[in-house]
């Protein structure tokens, strides 16, 4: 089955213990990206990927970290968080052909709380 | 610097009449435009998509959208409401011209709560 996985579904931890969110693709996807979603904010982009060895900042990087060292992974970063990065996290991977006209596919969420 | 909005927090319809969610965009260059549903506690599932060419595009569960260049808007439409079609929905955007990488930016509007009242 096609899919985007993410792990932890769920995370609890404190200010500062440095953490990575797990995302893994099995569609062979040259393009990753992840976002977070906060109430009235919608989504907003956080990092994306055009290739391995390839990353770019969204809208939002402040505080994350990425690396895209093979295809189907592109784990998240936080290197010392704070309680405004308590938020639902998303990862999505699309194909890149054709300019990006491809839609995205998304993982389940890990939803974040640091306290 | 692109930008999407969706001037509606929520839209309430009966079931059985049309429905419409409200998007406008801003890009530099010419846009491709998405649209996401979310049901609740599930990540997000594409609906349709405006490329080029024919500006009302058909998507999934009878879902249309109508893209309007002139008025930098792509309207999410149905002909007829479902309870079942109550969800969060978002409007995205790619500016397709951009140069270098930054194509892969995409940004989404803030997200409109349908509810489909029985």
């Amino acid at each position: 089955e096609a899919q985007v996985t993410q792990n932890p579904r769920y995370l609890i931890t404190v200010t500062g213990k440095k953490l990575t969110v797990t995302c893994s693709q099995n569609m062979n996807h040259e393009y990753m990206s992840w976002y977070r979603q906060d109430p009235g904010l919608g989504l907003r982009q956080i990092y994306y990927s055009m290739n391995v060895e390839v990353t770019d900042k969204g809208d939002v990087p402040e505080g994350y970290k990425v690396s895209r060292k093979e295809k189907r992974n592109f784990p998240l970063i936080l290197e010392s968080p704070s309680p405004n990065q308590t938020s639902l996290y998303f990862c999505a991977s699309s194909l890149l052909a054709g300019g990006g006209r491809y839609e995205q596919y998304f993982g389940p969420g890990t939803r974040l709380t640091v306290t | 610097a692109q930008s999407v909005a969706q001037p509606e927090d929520q839209v309430n319809v009966a079931e059985g009449n049309p429905l419409t969610v409200k998007c406008t965009y801003s890009v530099s260059g010419n846009p491709y435009l998405f649209w996401y549903v979310q049901y609740p506690n599930r990540g997000l599932q594409f609906l349709l998509k405006y490329i080029t060419g024919d500006n009302l595009v058909k998507g999934s569960y009878g879902f249309e959208a109508e893209f309007n260049k002139s008025q930098t808007s792509f309207h999410l439409k149905k002909p007829s409401a479902l309870v079942s079609d109550s969800a969060l929905y978002f409007c995205a955007v790619r500016d397709r011209d951009a140069g270098g990488t930054s194509y892969g930016k995409l940004t989404f509007g803030q997200g409109t709560i349908l509810t489909v009242h029985p």
